[in-house]
């Protein structure tokens, strides 16, 4: 019973280092979020899926990039990292609001991937 | 835009007293509803969640009600427990569009 799975769960960069996020669903969910979540600020969208095949930016996107690779997976780049980009990464994953009613609208979430950018 | 506010944490409560968490949203729309709930080092899980004016959602001892003529969906417990010990986030989504909107958290911290 996996459900929405992140690696890596933990990683250090040094400043200006690249790399990616990666995350799966198992639940044939049409929607995927990345999410980051820092002190006092609570979780904030960085970039969504709607569905296969489409991404949008959320409210903080700047410094990243998102593929929707297939239904299943949503990968989020980080192609020059710096120190602000210190965080915890959550992907998440719905059904729709469509949905809700079936229990599988609301946000699935992964464990969470802690990166620090030194 | 759409927005959630929730109440500043921490929240220090000793077992078996009542919680309350604060929550009010602003929306276009029909909104649903959410508290989910953070235990330490761990992702987000659903706790309750009421998709219409007058639902009541409920879990695990939890209640929160829908309430739109205050924009209010408040978190409460009876009795709490140090295992209840996690950060709470209230949030939102409204038809037509697929963003989930999150307040800030509230750390809730029960003590034996």
């Amino acid at each position: 019973n996996a459900g929405v799975t992140q690696t890596p769960k933990f990683q250090v960069l040094k400043t200006g280092q690249s790399m990616t996020l990666q995350c799966a669903q198992d639940m044939n969910h049409n929607s995927m979020y990345w999410y980051r979540q820092d002190p006092g600020m609570g979780l904030r969208l960085i970039y969504y899926s709607a569905s296969e095949g489409t991404t949008d930016k959320g409210e903080v996107p700047n410094g990243y990039n998102v593929s929707r690779l297939n239904k299943r997976e949503f990968s989020l780049r980080l192609e020059s990292a710096a120190p602000s980009q210190t965080s915890v990464y959550f992907c998440a994953s719905s059904g729709g609001w469509t949905s809700l009613a079936t229990n599988t609208g609301e946000l699935f979430f992964g464990e969470g991937s802690r990166l620090t950018v030194l | 835009g759409n927005s959630v506010t929730q109440m500043e944490g921490p929240v220090t409560l000793s077992e078996e007293a009542f919680l309350t968490i604060n929550c009010t949203y602003t929306a276009t729309g029909y909104p649903s509803l959410f508290w989910y709930v953070q235990y330490p080092g761990e992702g987000l899980q659903l706790l309750l969640k009421a998709t219409k004016a007058d639902d009541k959602g409920s879990n695990k001892g939890f209640e929160a009600t829908y309430r739109k003529e205050t924009t209010s969906f408040h978190l409460e417990k009876g009795s709490v427990q140090v295992s209840d010990s996690a950060v709470y986030f209230c949030a939102l989504t409204t038809s037509g569009t697929y963003k989930y909107i999150f307040g800030t958290g509230t750390r809730l911290k029960v003590l034996a």
